[in-house]
Parts: structure tokens; sequence; C-alpha cells
């Protein structure tokens, strides 16, 4: 258990619609990061935060935002969804994110659009 | 653009025997690499990691090699276990830069 918990584990939904996926990182762990891993693919960096503050962001597209909240939990809200957007959708967390600190994973949310 | 790269998508070793895992990356700017292990249905999991100041680290049964001139990272399992079966994943930063990128992965298979 990487005490990185994700919410839900899977989320059916058609094209068009938004859906928000939830991150609640480890105890004592103030930077967390958004991955996409679509299928056969390598997980993909799309966002990272800091104590509530954007620190990097990668290949994220417009239609997602993301927000870290001051208790620290983590939101990926995906909007104007496409087939393409079906993937699993990784959070992860680490200390403070500095460095190259090892990044502790949750189990992932299976987004897949219909 | 991939500039991390696993080329290959599967490997089947023997129990007792050596696994190697390979990954090549494009960006001179990588300073530090980073193994982790995926089990099914679980996220990944940190493994091993290497600055580019070292050309190799060993952890147990784990030994990463790090070969800049080639741009080339590799991870040896040895002796290989059933338990070590998963995907394995290899990852490049640029320290403190926040943005760690991933190859494909590598699924091993240790057959007992």
């Amino acid at each position: 258990d990487s005490g990185v918990t994700q919410t839900p584990k899977h989320l059916i939904t058609a094209t068009g619609q938004r859906v928000t996926l939830r991150c609640s990182p480890r105890s004592g762990d103030l930077s967390v990061y958004w991955y996409q891993q679509s299928l056969d693919q390598g997980l993909q960096f799309l966002i990272q935060y800091y104590n509530g503050e954007e620190r990097a962001k990668g290949n994220i597209l417009e239609r997602f935002s993301a927000q870290q909240f001051p208790d620290l939990h983590s939101e990926l809200n995906l909007s104007s969804l496409e087939l393409g957007d079906s993937a699993l959708y990784f959070c992860a967390s680490s200390v403070d994110g500095y460095g190259a600190q090892p990044q502790h994973f949750g189990d992932g949310t299976r987004l897949s659009i219909l | 653009d991939q500039q991390v790269k696993q080329n290959s998508p599967s490997l089947s070793v023997q129990e007792g025997r050596i696994s190697i895992l390979n990954c090549d990356y494009t960006n001179s700017m990588f300073d530090y690499f980073l193994w982790y292990k995926k089990y099914p249905a679980e996220g990944p999991t940190f493994l091993i990691s290497i600055s580019s100041i070292k050309d190799k680290n060993e952890d147990g049964r784990f030994t990463v090699f790090l070969n800049k001139s080639a741009k080339h990272l590799s991870l040896h399992i040895v002796p290989s276990q059933p338990g070590d079966s998963a995907v394995y994943f290899c990852a490049a930063t640029v320290y403190n830069f926040n943005k760690f990128y991933f190859g494909s992965g590598t699924k091993l298979n240790v057959k007992p």
C-alpha cells in the first residue's frame, strides 16, 4: 500500500461529458503529480502541484485542469471528453518534489469513454 | 516525441537466471534515472535509481547500469524470481526540473 488514494477506481462516461478524478497523497507528502497512461503507452506526465501551487506542466490538454486544495488532496478535471481520453490516470506524491525524489503512486483511475 | 524508450515490450526468463531490461533516452540533459515495477491493477512502485555522476547502483538483487555516452541504462535482476514478474518502467528527469519522462514499459515473465 503506497498510501496514495485515488477515487474512483473506474469511471465510464460518454463523449462530451466532464469528470473529476480525486487523489489523496501519502501522509506528509506535499507534492502531487498526475499522469496519463494510454493503452500500451508509457506514463505521460500531465502536471505537478506543490503545497497548492502549480510547479510543473507537461503535455496537458487545455480541456484538462487540476488543482491542489489546502488539505493537499488534488483533483484532475477532464472536460469535453473524447474517445481518445480513455486511459488510466495515475496520481503520485512525493515529500516536497525537489531533486528527483521517487514518487509514490496510487492504483489509478481507469476512465472509459463510450 | 518519446524521450525515453524501452524497445522490448516483453522478456521471458527462467527462474534463477539473470533478467536484463534495457532503456534508451535521447535527451542529454537527463541526469537522474529511476526504475519502477508495476503489478496488474496497481500503481508503479519505485525500485531503484541512479544519478548521472555514477555508472552503477546496486540494491540487493537489483543493479542499474548507466552508459551516458550511449544514452543507455539497464536494470539487472539476479537471480530472477517468479515474484519479479511485472511490468518495468524506466524514467528520466533533470534534477529539480520536476518533469519525469517514462518509457512504455517491459513486461517481464519469470518462469518457475
